[in-house]
């Protein structure tokens, strides 16, 4: 199967400011990728796919980049709301896949 | 707007069977596939399996000799049973379907939390 890593596992940063998430495949999902955001005691939401086109009513402050094994997640700008723990999903090959999430919390 | 709704025992003794049923409220249930997938505490999420309308299946070979997904059509309903389950398969467990046009997921059930203890 498809190894996600997620990288980091952590991430402080101050309201405002930019966040950069990275999620690398252990082989080649082409653009079959997929960021979720999950808040405690939600369900996953859908924030990107295809790589890079946000889903349904997502702010543009949210951008996904890549292709083949190397991913990046971008918040512009840190709202508050945006606190929460980011997930990548590979649908190129099954068993479907994700990774173990980064934590983002304020600074 | 569609809704998925998800229910199943929460509490459960090692070696029973995890069954849950996801119903599929306000929208088409053909022509698209519906999945189930889990978080253990501390872990991040884990794909078991999904199901289309006509009844093919797909399970994670982890999961696929303890895993069976079905599907009602005639209620709209998908479920999922994991047999001989053990403390491993403590999760929160949520059905989803993938979109049209993507398999990836903007549709989820609320989650149902299963804890497998003696």
């Amino acid at each position: 199967e498809i190894v996600m890593t997620q990288s980091p596992a952590t991430l402080s940063v101050s309201p405002g400011e930019r966040a950069t998430l990275s999620c690398r495949a252990s082989q080649s999902v082409s653009s079959n990728l997929a960021w979720y955001q999950q808040k405690p005691g939600q369900a996953p939401r859908l924030l990107i796919y295809g790589a890079s086109t946000r889903a349904t009513g997502i702010p543009a402050r949210f951008s996904g980049s890549g292709s083949g094994t190397e991913f990046t997640l971008t918040i512009s700008s840190l709202q508050s709301e945006d606190f929460a723990v980011y997930y990548c999903q590979q649908y190129n090959n099954w068993p479907y896949t994700f990774g173990q999430g980064t934590k983002l919390e304020t600074k | 707007q569609v809704q998925l709704q998800q229910w199943g025992a929460g509490l459960l003794k090692p070696s029973e069977t995890l069954s849950l049923t996801c119903a599929v409220y306000g929208g088409s249930f053909s022509g698209y596939y519906w999945s189930w997938i889990r978080r253990p505490p501390g872990k991040g999420l884990e794909w078991i399996g999904e199901i289309n309308h006509s009844g093919s299946t797909t399970y994670n070979p982890s999961l696929k000799s303890r895993v069976t997904i079905s599907i009602d059509t005639s209620k709209n309903q998908f479920s999922l049973k994991l047999t001989s389950v053990t403390a491993a398969d403590t999760a929160v467990y949520y059905c989803a379907r993938r979109g049209s046009g993507t398999s990836a997921y903007p549709l989820w059930g609320q989650g149902t939390l299963v804890t497998v203890s003696s």
